[in-house]
C-alpha cells in the first residue's frame, strides 16, 4: 500500500490561498489520491480526489505532478472555517476490491485573521 | 440527506466490560469501516467489511471484533475493555467497486475506559 507524507502543520492568512502538499512516491498506477479534512470534534469530510489530471470542485483544486509522486491541495480563498486537519490518502484496493482507506497523520491547517 | 449514525457520542465504561459500538448507514453502501483516532497518530483502521457477514482486519485489530449481520449496520465489539482502548472511534461507509467514490463518516464516539 502506498504511504503518504504531509507536513504536520501550516498557517495561512484568511482570504489567501492555502497550498497543502503531499508526497506519495510509491503510488501505483491504479491508485487514486483523495483528500479529506476533519474539523475539530467532527467526522472526516471528503474534499476531492484525482488519478493523474488536475481536478477542481466547489471546495478546492487538486494538482497532481506528472510523475504522480506528489500532489497539492489548493483552497483558493481560505476562511476561518477551513481550519482543520487535512488528510491526503492514496486509495488502495482491498482483497475484495473495496478501495480501503488508510489515513496518516495529516496536516493541521490554521487559518488566521 | 445521506447519513452515517453512531449510537453514542460519549461513552464511559469500566475495565473488563464488554462494549458494543453501533453504526448504521442509510445509503445502501456495501463497505463499512471502523477507525480509532488518537492524538499524534491520525486515523487507524481497525476492521472493515465489504458485505454482510464479511470482514477483514485493518492495521490494529487486536482487542476488537466486529459484526455485520445486516447491510446497514456494522458493530464494533471490545470483548474486555482496557484503558488503552480509550479513544475516539469513527465509523464510515462507502459504495463498492470503483475507487472513484468517497467515504462518509459518522460523528464519532468518544470512549473512555476507567
Amino acid at each position: 500500500d502506498a504511504k503518504t507524507t504531509q507536513p504536520p502543520s501550516m498557517d495561512c492568512a484568511e482570504g489567501r490561498a492555502a497550498n497543502l502538499p503531499c508526497n506519495h512516491s510509491t503510488i501505483s498506477g491504479n491508485e487514486y489520491v483523495y483528500w479529506y479534512r476533519q474539523i475539530h470534534s467532527q467526522g472526516p469530510q471528503y474534499i476531492i480526489h484525482g488519478l493523474k489530471n488536475n481536478e477542481t470542485n466547489e471546495m478546492a483544486s487538486l494538482i497532481i505532478t506528472e510523475d504522480r509522486k506528489s500532489s497539492t491541495l489548493i483552497l483558493p480563498h481560505a476562511t476561518l472555517r477551513d481550519t482543520a486537519v487535512y488528510y491526503c490518502i492514496v486509495r488502495v484496493r482491498g482483497s475484495s476490491n473495496t478501495g480501503k482507506l488508510i489515513f496518516g497523520q495529516g496536516t493541521t491547517l490554521q487559518v488566521k485573521p | 440527506d445521506v447519513k452515517v449514525t453512531q449510537s453514542s457520542r460519549y461513552l464511559v465504561k469500566r475495565t473488563g466490560e464488554k462494549v458494543f459500538l453501533e453504526c448504521v448507514q442509510d445509503m445502501d453502501h456495501e463497505n463499512m469501516f471502523w477507525y480509532r483516532q488518537d492524538p499524534g497518530l491520525g486515523l487507524r483502521l481497525i476492521y472493515f467489511s465489504y458485505d454482510v457477514k464479511m470482514k477483514e482486519k485493518g492495521d490494529i485489530p487486536e482487542g476488537y471484533s466486529v459484526s455485520r449481520e445486516k447491510k446497514e449496520r456494522f458493530s464494533l465489539i471490545l470483548e474486555s475493555a482496557s484503558t488503552n482502548q480509550t479513544s475516539m472511534y469513527l465509523c464510515a461507509s462507502s459504495p463498492r467497486g470503483s475507487v472513484n467514490t468517497e467515504a462518509f463518516f459518522g460523528q464519532g464516539t468518544r470512549l473512555t475506559v476507567v
